[in-house]
């Protein structure tokens, strides 16, 4: 079981916004850092939000990210067919000095 | 352009050792942590282990009996092996340049064990 918990699914209109949480279950993460990552299976894993809320180049800013207390959110503005895809946030584990991943939002574009 | 590669077998036995390599182009391994994530079919990624260019490493504890992730410096590559493999450890493998939060991943190889 995944210490960072994310809702296993999430859908949206094409040009809604919708937003995936990720809530922590231990101080030791939640005093850290989020990332989020965009994943087609059998694909490279993309980087999209690091340090809670910056963008790497490249990443359209219809992607956006925030965190407050022991939540984060990645939050998708005029959603595209494209955007159908896996998104996973992750944290640092202090105890462990790694990172750990959350379980996974499957975005489906209706 | 950075780019990963990872390569190695494709099928692995189970009881045997899973040995993979990520050749690095692009980029120096010097001066970055490199890092190996997992990911079994229909489940999520899972944090393997990373190593720094000096070859420090830091192992996910349930992994950590079984893992070994080396580092090849003149070759610019750095390797991944997991011993005592079961089909548990059938997953998509990658690696990526960083320990947290990382920009440049490896396609993913695909192993599969199975006798």
């Amino acid at each position: 079981q995944s210490v960072l918990t994310q809702p296993p699914s999430a859908s949206g209109a094409p040009g809604q916004r919708v937003t995936i949480s990720c809530s922590a279950s231990s101080s030791n993460i939640a005093s850290n850092t989020v990332n989020w990552y965009q994943h087609l299976p059998g694909t490279a894993p993309k980087l999209l939000i690091y340090s809670d809320n910056q963008r790497p180049s490249g990443v359209p800013d219809r992607f956006s990210g925030s965190k407050s207390g022991t939540s984060a959110s990645l939050a998708i503005s005029g959603l595209q067919s494209e955007d159908e895809a896996d998104y996973y946030c992750s944290g640092w584990d202090d105890s462990l000095n790694g990172p750990v991943f959350g379980g996974g939002t499957k975005l489906t574009v209706l | 352009q950075v780019q990963l590669h990872e390569s190695g077998p494709g099928l692995v036995k189970p009881s045997e050792t899973l040995s993979l390599t990520c050749t690095v182009s692009g980029d120096s391994i010097i001066g970055s942590y490199w890092s190996w994530i997992r990911q079994p079919p229909g489940k999520g990624l899972e944090w393997i282990g990373y190593i720094y260019y000096n070859g420090s490493t830091n192992y996910s504890p349930s992994l950590k009996s079984r893992v070994t992730i080396s580092i090849h410096t003149s070759k610019n590559q750095f390797s991944l092996k997991l011993s005592f493999v079961t089909a548990a450890d059938t997953a998509f493998y990658y690696c990526a340049r960083g320990s947290a939060a990382a920009v440049y991943w490896g396609q993913g190889i695909l192993v599969t064990v199975s006798s």
